[in-house]
């Protein structure tokens, strides 16, 4: 059981170039995010999917798209990578809520530079 | 807006004391809170939860208190350990969301 992985771990890019992080979960879960973190900073909500085929706005959604077109794959794209994008990203996945509990699982991150 | 914040950035303890680490929110209406632990270059694992109908939970070192007079929760780490050094974050969700709102988080240093 793999968890939550993210594909890449690190990458540099030019302003202006594009890419897709890919995000993958062997749990079954319904629920998806992408985060964003920064210095000293919280994780702060990107996009989010509430099931296969769904996506939705979340905090901070400006120059990203997403998509889930299967249950298990998550994807953040860069259409126009500008140097405030420059951040370490996070993808989490979360089940509907057994026994009551609700947790989110990460993944390891990918830590992006955009120059 | 609702924010849910924390009062110490920086944490500095000695191996084997006890460790507290505080929370404010201001959203009268969460009622769910979660501690994630996040070490150097990882992802935020989940500590412990805590509903808004408790007051206290314990598991295995770790105490969460909630005071919602006073919308303050806390982190008890008892006999802190160098493993224990990470950022903690505190995360607060309302009933129907599915989203958690989380803190900025409180680094923790443990010195052998």
């Amino acid at each position: 059981n793999a968890g939550v992985t993210q594909t890449p771990k690190f990458r540099v890019l030019k302003t202006g170039q594009s890419m897709t992080l890919l995000c993958a979960q062997d749990m079954n879960h319904e629920y998806m995010y992408w985060y964003r973190q920064d210095p000293g900073m919280g994780l702060r909500l990107i996009h989010y999917s509430v099931g296969e085929g769904t996506t939705a706005k979340g905090e901070v959604p400006d120059g990203y798209n997403v998509s889930r077109l299967k249950k298990q794959n998550f994807l953040l794209g860069l259409e126009s990578a500008a140097p405030s994008q420059t951040s370490v990203y996070f993808c989490a996945s979360s089940p509907l809520e057994p026994e009551g509990r609700y947790e989110q699982y990460f993944g390891p991150g990918t830590r992006l530079t955009v120059t | 807006g609702e924010s849910v914040g924390l009062h110490l950035p920086t944490l500095s303890v000695q191996e084997g004391d006890n460790s507290i680490i505080n929370c404010a929110y201001s959203n009268s209406a969460s009622d769910y809170f979660i501690w994630y632990k996040q070490e150097s270059g990882k992802g935020p694992q989940f500590i412990i939860d805590i509903r808004s109908n408790m007051d206290k939970r314990q598991g295995q070192r770790v105490t969460v208190l909630l005071n919602k007079t006073v919308k303050h929760l806390s982190l008890q780490i008892a006999a802190t350990q160098p493993g224990d050094s990470a950022v903690y974050f505190c995360a607060e969700r309302t009933g129907g969301s599915y989203i958690p709102t989380f803190g900025r988080g409180t680094s923790l240093i443990v010195h052998p």
